[in-house]
């Protein structure tokens, strides 16, 4: 059964870069036919897609949230990550990864990490 | 791009049926048939329901179902249960690897 774990800070101060980390198990990163992706839920809102990434190395962000954010993948460790530099309040959310298909849909999300902004 | 739009809300009665819309544009919604729906408990991952419009993974009930008509998706809960009650999320292809979700709606099973 593949799983899905994030992992990082819970806690991060305002303009500083948030890391976080998804390790992936019960199969390998390095299948051709998925893509790894991330969503974040800000408090009392809906989910908001961030980007994906393959085992390649390619990466697609939503147009409007590209240019503060930074994903990787390490094959080695099966896990991809994600930087958000320059934080402020309005990043804090409950970041998710999950498995994007090549039918366009996500089957398999962590449970979340939720990451506050504030000094 | 912007989200989705669903209702804030929806509810029903045990054994009744809750739909629950999901409006994009034709940009998105309207011209993929990559719609997805998601159930989510608070604090736990969200559960596919629903992918490719109507097509319901293994182990997911058949009291499931979902339809699309132009720039809008349905997803309809029939013979409701009390496990239900979460929060539902459309999402859609939106062209050039990039997704778009809806704004949720909450079902109360009463």
């Amino acid at each position: 059964q593949l799983q899905l774990q994030e992992s990082g800070p819970g806690l991060v101060k305002p303009s500083e870069t948030l890391s976080l980390t998804c390790t992936v198990s019960g199969d390998s990163i390095s299948s051709s036919n998925y893509h790894w992706g991330w969503i974040r839920q800000p408090p009392g809102k809906g989910l908001e897609w961030i980007g994906s990434i393959h085992y390649s190395g390619i990466t697609y962000y939503d147009p409007s949230l590209k240019s503060r954010f930074t994903m990787s993948v390490d094959t080695s460790k099966n896990q991809f990550s994600l930087k958000l530099s320059s934080v402020t309040a309005a990043d804090t959310a409950v970041y998710y990864c999950a498995r994007r298909t090549a039918y366009l849909y996500f089957d398999y999300w962590g449970q979340g990490a939720l990451v506050t902004v504030s000094s | 791009q912007s989200a989705l739009t669903q209702p804030p809300s929806a509810s029903g009665s045990p054994g009744q049926s809750v739909t629950i819309s999901c409006t994009g544009t034709s940009s998105d919604l309207g011209i993929y048939n990559y719609v997805s729906w998601y159930q989510h408990h608070p604090g736990k991952a969200p559960k596919l329901m629903i992918y490719e419009v109507s097509r319901r993974p293994s182990g997911v009930p058949g009291r499931f179902s979902g339809s699309k008509s132009g720039n809008t998706a349905s997803l309809t809960v029939s013979g409701l249960q009390g496990e239900d009650e979460a929060d539902y999320y459309c999402s859609s292809y939106a062209g050039s690897n990039n997704f778009v979700f809806g704004t949720g709606t909450k079902v109360t099973v009463l």
